[in-house]
């Protein structure tokens, strides 16, 4: 069963809009931490953002935020004031508490800014 | 800081052929992954380790996988004989298990691209 759906395989956004980057999950745990990683045509995954599951606050790194909906499962990536340097897949991912190193990654979200 | 280290960056390689792709994970960390990124089948688990011993290698394609760490710095992945649906990029990671507190997230080497032909 997928845990991880991102439903965009594609997204376009203006330079210096924001932008949301879809993330639902699946999962009857109560503890678990959810991530997002970029992947530049580069290829390297670098990580952007965590959300745990306790967390009340939705976290928040730079130009990144984390929109956390616990109730929809959801953990939507907020992108504000795009680059061009922004443009790259963005994976979803979580990881059970209780099964310790499992993480589970989405499809990816392939993300291009337009100049 | 040294982040983890893999290699080769690329291999290219006739079918049949025996492949070795290599992984330093960064020092201290406890837990080390090898994942496969195709194109069709996006980010795959192949196995991880914790304290160096195979947890879960439930991802590994076939017998022609395997995979080793004897020791906390290094790790392999073996593919022998290599097939050309084998070609992809393997990615080693790492992390420090931290328990339920703090991310504990992935640090992910820069890849291993492996084209079998």
């Amino acid at each position: 069963a997928q845990k991880i759906t991102q439903t965009q395989p594609g997204m376009f956004v203006q330079e210096k809009e924001a932008v949301t980057l879809d993330c639902t999950y699946d999962t009857s745990d109560q503890s678990y931490g959810l991530f997002w990683y970029k992947q530049p045509s580069s290829g390297e995954m670098i990580f952007l953002i965590y959300q745990g599951s306790y967390d009340e606050q939705n976290a928040t790194e730079g130009r990144y935020s984390l929109n956390f909906q616990k109730a929809r499962k959801s953990a939507n990536l907020v992108i504000s004031a795009s680059q061009l340097g922004d443009s790259a897949m963005y994976f979803c991912a979580m990881r059970l508490t209780n099964t310790g190193n499992q993480f589970y990654f989405g499809t990816g979200t392939s993300l291009t800014v337009i100049p | 800081d040294a982040g983890v280290i893999q290699s080769p960056r690329h291999e290219v390689t006739e079918m049949g052929q025996e492949v070795t792709l290599r992984c330093k994970p960064i020092s201290g960390h406890n837990s080390l992954f090898w994942y496969r990124q195709t194109m069709m089948r996006g980010l795959e688990l192949l196995i991880y380790f914790n304290n160096n011993v195979p947890i879960d290698d439930s991802g590994m394609p076939e017998d022609r996988f395997s995979a080793k760490m004897p020791n906390a710095s290094f790790s392999t992945l073996k593919i022998q004989p290599s097939e050309p649906r084998d070609s992809a990029v393997y990615f080693c990671a790492s992390r420090l298990t931290t328990g339920w507190k703090g991310p504990g997230e992935l640090f992910f080497g820069e890849g291993s691209r492996l084209t079998v032909l």
